[in-house]
This record gives structure tokens, sequence and C-alpha cells, in this order.
């Protein structure tokens, strides 16, 4: 069974320019986490979405971060534009509905910003 | 809102010795608690979590952590560490009023040397 699939897995940019991270779940599981991890710290939650409703999105940047699970299944995070501040992994999650549920989290996004 | 220390940013130990790497929590309800790890270039990994029942928790590789109620901690110990155990621990949190929530401490690189 295939695990929890992102990328890029590393992506450098100027500042002030998009970026698109792309994340594609376990099979069957419908909730789905975006972390960002930055250095030397864990991760922090950005935004779940149960199918493809986000649920929580209270930590979300909103002002330059957007996120979309059209279809319930895959999904994208997006800055624009890019600050200095947002370089840091960023790491998928996903799990079967119910907080009890164990989440399996993909290998990250390294995010370097210049 | 709840908040998790893990009190030791990195240990040092060698092959075959016992290690105990600490998590203090906080929280005004009450807790799941969990263990993850991440080996290098690799995504976290569930190690261990205690929902409910028994405060002494196990997992496949040897790894325990108890969970103490009113010392709010969640140390995670083993009585004899190999080579292979080296990596970055994360003791996490999720009230159990919050759904999937997860919060994470700040990590603690296990170091183990021969």
């Amino acid at each position: 069974e295939a695990g929890v699939v992102q990328s890029p897995r590393y992506k450098i940019i100027e500042k002030k320019q998009p970026v698109a991270f792309w994340c594609n779940p376990i099979s069957g599981h419908n909730t789905l986490y975006w972390y960002r991890q930055n250095l030397g710290q864990g991760p922090e939650l950005l935004i779940r979405y149960e199918n493809e409703e986000a649920v929580d999105d209270s930590q979300l940047p909103k002002d330059r971060f957007s996120a979309e699970r059209l279809k319930g299944v895959d999904s994208t995070l997006k800055i624009q534009p890019a600050e200095l501040g947002d370089s840091a992994v960023y790491l998928c999650a996903s799990s079967l509905v119910g907080h009890l549920n164990e989440q399996f989290f993909g290998p990250g996004t390294r995010l370097t910003v210049l | 809102a709840q908040s998790v220390t893990q009190l030791d940013s990195q240990v040092p130990v060698f092959e075959e010795a016992p290690v105990e790497l600490r998590c203090n929590y906080s929280s005004s309800v009450s807790v799941y608690l969990f263990w993850y790890v991440q080996y290098p270039n690799q995504g976290l990994q569930l190690l261990l979590k205690y929902l409910s029942g028994s405060t002494l928790v196990e997992s496949i590789n040897g790894f325990e952590a108890e969970f103490n109620k009113s010392q709010t901690s969640f140390h995670l110990r083993k009585p004899s560490v190999h080579i292979s155990d080296t990596a970055e621990y994360f003791c996490a949190v999720s009230e159990k009023t919050s759904g999937s929530r997860l919060t994470f401490g700040e990590g603690t690189q296990l170091t183990v040397n021969p």
C-alpha cells in the first residue's frame, strides 16, 4: 500500500514568487492535514480537511496561503507571494475519519525562500 | 489551548544504554498523548499512543511511555537502545474535545553512538 505522497520534495524560490505543494493521501483516508515544520520545531497544523470540506483552518495565514481539496482526494497548498519566513518543511498527513485514528505523514516538501 | 514541552533538545547515548526522553504537557481538559519518530529524510511515524486504560503503553520495538496525570508527563523510555534508534522524537497531545488537532513538542534528537 502506497503511503502519503508529496511533491516536490524540495523547492527553492525567490521571495514574492508563488509556490504550490501537492499531496495525495492514502487511499480511503478522508481526513487530510497540512502542517508546517520550522527548523528545530515540531509540526504546526495549518489546515484539516474532512473530505472536501476545510473543518479547521484557524491556523492558516489566509492573506497569502490557500488550500484546496476539490474532489476530496488529493490536495494543493499554495503560497502567494512567498516571504523569507515561509522557509520550512510542509508536511501532509492523512487518516481515517475520527480523531482517534492514526495520522500517517508524507515525507514533506522542504521550501527555501531566498 | 494545550502545549507540549520536550525538556531535552538533544540526547546522546551509547549503544545498549537505557534512555529516557522527557515530555510534559499542559491542558485544561483531558487529552490523548502520542510519541512520533522521524528518521532522516522520512516522514513522521507513530511510535505509541495513550488513549485510555493502562497508563503504561508499549511499542513493537521496545519503547514504552507512561502517562502520569498528576505530573502531566508522558516520558518515553527504552532499557537498551540500538544504533538504529537514532532519530528525532516528537511528543504530541490532542484534546479529547477538539477532534484531530495535534499539538507537537519541539522534538528531541536521540543519537545512539557505538
